[in-house]
């Protein structure tokens, strides 16, 4: 059964203080990995899509990795505006678009 | 910049009513998804919408819900008897290109208050 778990569920940085965001899929066969931002009562914020094992994608202090297990959200020297939840989602089977969602980690910036 | 919309932002309604909500997705999108969030939950898929029909619906999505494009921007999802386990938030999304396995973008996302 596909399956996606993110950790931690909760994660409380300073002001600078850089740190990473772990996201572990179980898929038969990976068509696709992204990347959300969600805040308080809003829908998914889109942010990165990874494809392949070793690929990359940075957006300002975020960074997206992939390996063949899991990926990363690298944030460096986050500000108190990139508090928010943090979704990661792969492609269920079949060819539908259909996206399985982990239940993403609350990351809280303090000034 | 395009978006998905979403109307209403809120809708609270009573036990066995029927409800429909709302979506215009971007206009030269080409799937069409919802996904919905019980508070504290995960997101989960509900309905993937491709060529005027479904693609693939999740177990949830039983014969109290519909989908429906009725013209060629509006897609809507309708809820025949709700009961208070469908309270959630419910997210609409959408995706371009001539693959499904494009990024998603979803709206707001409608409210929904079952008492």
């Amino acid at each position: 059964e596909d399956q996606v778990t993110q950790s931690p569920e909760a994660l409380r940085l300073q002001e600078g203080e850089s740190s990473s965001l772990n996201c572990s899929y179980t898929v038969s066969g990976l068509r696709g990995l992204f990347w959300y931002r969600q805040d308080p009562g809003k829908g998914p914020e889109f942010l990165f899509t990874l494809y392949s094992a070793g690929e990359e994608k940075e957006k300002e202090r975020l960074k997206a990795t992939l390996t063949k297990k899991e990926s990363f959200l690298h944030i460096t020297a986050p500000k108190p505006e990139d508090s928010a939840t943090y979704l990661c989602a792969v492609f269920g089977s079949g060819n539908t678009g259909k996206l399985i969602f982990g239940q993403g980690t609350t990351l809280q910036v303090k000034p | 910049e395009p978006e998905v919309t979403q109307t209403p932002s809120h809708q609270v309604t009573q036990m066995g009513q029927e409800v429909i909500l709302r979506c215009v997705p971007i206009s030269n999108h080409l799937y069409f998804y919802w996904y919905r969030q019980i508070l504290g939950q995960k997101v989960e898929f509900l309905v993937s919408f491709y060529n005027n029909e479904i693609s693939e619906k999740s177990e949830i999505f039983d014969d109290q819900f519909s989908v429906e494009r009725p013209d060629g921007s509006n897609f809507t999802l309708k809820i025949r008897s709700t009961k208070l386990e469908d309270s959630a938030m419910y997210f609409c999304a959408s995706t371009g290109g001539t693959s499904s396995r494009n990024e998603q973008f979803f709206g707001p996302g409608t409210r929904l208050t079952v008492l």
